[in-house]
C-alpha cells in the first residue's frame, strides 16, 4: 500500500514566522502535490512537482514555496505566515500525472 | 474554465435508504474523473477512476457512472460507516492539474 506521511497533524504558528511542512511518500512516485483545503472551497493546488528539483505553480502559489531535493520528500514552505494561511494542508503523490493521487493525513495549521 | 460542481452539499439518509450523489463538470477534454472518500480529520482516499462516457465502476455498496457532462455515485443500502465526505475531481488533457469539487457530506443514520 502507498503511504504518504506528513510531519505534523496540528501546528500553531505566529504571524510572520517561517513554516516548514514536510511530506514523505514510500512508493517511488514521480509526482507530488501540495493542496490546501478550506470549507466550501474544496482542494486547491498550491504546487506540483514532477521530478526532483522540478516544480510547477498551482492555482494559489502566492506566499508559498516548495523544495524537492529527494524523490520521496516534498516540502512546503510558508515564507512569512499570515492568518489567511490558516487551513488544512494536504500532500499527495501519484505514479503518473493522469492517475489517482494518494493523500497524507493532512496538517491543520493555525496562524495567530 | 474547468469546473466541478457537486450536489447536494449534504445528504442525510437512513440506513438502507439508497440514493445518488451528483458531480457535474465542465472541462476542455476529459482525461479522467475521480471519486474520493474523506473521513473527518483525514486525507482523501481514492475510490474510482472513470475515463469515458458509459463507463461504470463498483466497489461494495458504491457504484460510479459517467456521462459526457456528469458523474453519479450511487450508494445502495448504505450503512452508518459510509458516512463521509465524497469528493469528485476531474483532469483535462494537456494539463497536470486535478480540479476538485467542494464535496458532498453524507450522513447515514442507523
Amino acid at each position: 500500500d502507498v503511504k504518504v506521511t506528513q510531519s505534523s497533524r496540528y501546528l500553531v504558528k505566529r504571524t510572520g514566522e517561517k513554516v516548514f511542512l514536510e511530506c514523505v511518500q514510500d512508493m517511488d512516485h514521480e509526482n507530488m502535490f501540495w493542496y490546501r483545503q478550506d470549507p466550501g472551497l474544496g482542494l486547491r493546488l498550491i504546487y506540483f512537482s514532477y521530478d526532483v528539483k522540478m516544480k510547477e505553480k498551482g492555482d494559489i502559489p502566492e506566499g508559498y514555496s516548495v523544495s524537492r531535493e529527494k524523490k520521496e520528500r516534498f516540502s512546503l514552505i510558508l515564507e512569512s505566515a499570515s492568518t489567511n494561511q490558516t487551513s488544512m494542508y494536504l500532500c499527495a503523490s501519484s505514479q503518473e500525472q493522469d492517475r489517482e493521487q494518494y493523500f497524507g493525513p493532512g496538517t491543520r495549521l493555525t496562524v495567530t | 474554465e474547468d469546473q466541478v460542481t457537486q450536489s447536494p452539499e449534504a445528504l442525510r439518509l437512513q440506513e438502507g435508504e439508497s440514493s445518488s450523489l451528483n458531480c457535474s463538470y465542465t472541462v476542455s477534454g476529459l482525461r479522467g474523473l475521480f471519486w474520493y472518500r474523506q473521513d473527518p480529520g483525514k486525507g482523501p482516499e481514492f475510490l474510482f477512476t472513470l475515463y469515458s462516457a458509459g463507463e461504470e465502476k463498483e466497489k461494495e455498496r458504491l457504484k460510479a457512472t459517467l456521462t459526457k457532462k456528469e458523474s453519479f455515485l450511487h450508494i445502495t443500502a448504505p450503512k452508518p460507516e459510509d458516512s463521509a465526505t465524497y469528493l469528485c475531481a476531474v483532469q483535462a488533457f494537456g494539463g497536470f492539474k486535478t480540479i476538485f469539487g467542494a464535496g458532498t457530506r453524507l450522513f447515514v443514520k442507523a
